[in-house]
Parts: C-alpha cells; structure tokens; sequence
C-alpha cells in the first residue's frame, strides 16, 4: 500500500490566497483526519471524518478553514482567504475502524507558507 | 492547563543509556495512550500504546501508564543515536489530544 498521500508538499503562497490541500487516505480506511503542526502549539487536529461524513470539526481556527471528504478516496483543506499565521505542517491522518489501539498512520505532510 | 503536557527538551543522553520521556494529562477519562516518534521534517509514526495501568515492552521500549497519577512515560533502553527523535505523547479522550513532544538526543 503507497500509504497517505498528500499534496503538495510544500506549498508558498502570498496572503490573501486561496489555498487548497489535498489528501488520500489508506485504502479501506474509513477515518480520516487533518492536524496542523506548529513549534509553539504542536499537533492540532482540526477535524475528523468518519465514512465521508464530517464529525468533529472543533478545532477548526475559524471560517477561513473548510474541508470536504467527497469519497472514501479524497479529502481536501481549503484556506481562503490565507493569513501568515497559517503557516505551518498540515497532516492528513487515517486509520480504520478494524485495526487495533486507533492506530492513525500520517501522510508525509504539507508545509505551508504564507508571505 | 494542557490538555497532555510533555518536557519539550532537548533530554540528552549517551548511547546505551536509558532515555525516559514523561508525559501528564488532565482528562481522568481518557481511555488509551500513544507514543510517537517523529522524526526532523517527517510524519509522526506510532511506536507504543497502552491501556491498563502498569507496564507494557516491546522490544528495547517500555511504555509505564498510571491513571491514579495521570501520568504515561516512555523507557527507551540501550539507546541509540538512531533513536535521536521527538517523542509524542497521545492520549485518546473522544480524539486523540498531542503533547508538543520531547526532543531525545542520543549522542555516541
């Protein structure tokens, strides 16, 4: 199996931009997340789906973040418009409800600056 | 308080030594606890889990879990430079809530 995949992997954009990163999770895996990662706050999950459907999305900053599970196969985390203080890793996440200790396996990641 | 609070380091040990990473958390709910390793401009791998309060080995790691303390560590034995890494601490309330990870060197 390749695994999570995410694109881009790095990404630099100018403030004001729309932003759109994408993620296909493990095949057959029927929950995915997305997690931000910064030095000062570390690793933030800023929403979860489970079967497409969105199920949690506390930890989304604010109405700038939007994100979309379209099928079992594609995820996507939009930014618009994109501030600098979105700067930072951005991980997709998946993991299925059969596997044991809600192991989740991570996605190379997205680095994203914003100048 | 933090939800899941971690030493952020650096913890510099020799090799062949024992590293041991601490972590505390603040919800006496939480059910399940992970270790992750991460390493510099990588994803974060899971390497330990637990469940029940004692001890739990896989190979050179030791997980310790004591809910009455809140408190989870991680025991790394015969370390190696190879181990060199940040250590994540999880712990799984309704999701899985991170620490901001401690930083191990191993040095030769």
């Amino acid at each position: 199996d390749a695994g999570v995949i995410q694109s881009p992997r790095h990404e630099v954009t100018e403030m004001g931009q729309e932003v759109t990163l994408r993620c296909k999770p493990i095949s057959g895996h029927d929950y995915l997340f997305w997690y931000r990662q910064t030095m000062m706050r570390g690793l933030e999950l800023l929403i979860y789906f489970n079967n497409n459907v969105p199920i949690d999305d506390s930890g989304m900053p604010e109405d700038r973040f939007s994100a979309k599970m379209p099928n079992a196969s594609f995820s996507t985390l939009k930014i618009q418009p994109s501030e600098p203080r979105d700067s930072a890793v951005y991980f997709c996440a998946s993991r299925s409800t059969g596997t044991g200790a809600d192991e989740q396996y991570f996605g190379p990641g997205t680095r994203l600056t914003v100048t | 308080q933090k939800e899941v609070e971690q030493n952020s380091g650096p913890l510099s040990v020799p090799e062949g030594a024992i590293a041991s990473l601490n972590c505390t958390y603040s919800d006496r709910g939480s059910q399940s606890f992970f270790w992750y390793r991460q390493y510099s401009g990588k994803s974060p791998e899971l390497i330990m889990f637990i469940y029940s309060n004692g001890d739990k080995e896989d190979g050179r790691f030791t997980a310790q879990l004591n809910k009455a303390s809140q408190y989870v560590s991680l025991l790394i034995r015969d370390s190696q430079p190879s181990d060199s890494a940040t250590y994540l601490c999880a712990v799984n309330t309704d999701k899985l809530i991170f620490g901001t990870g401690t930083r191990l060197q191993v040095f030769p």
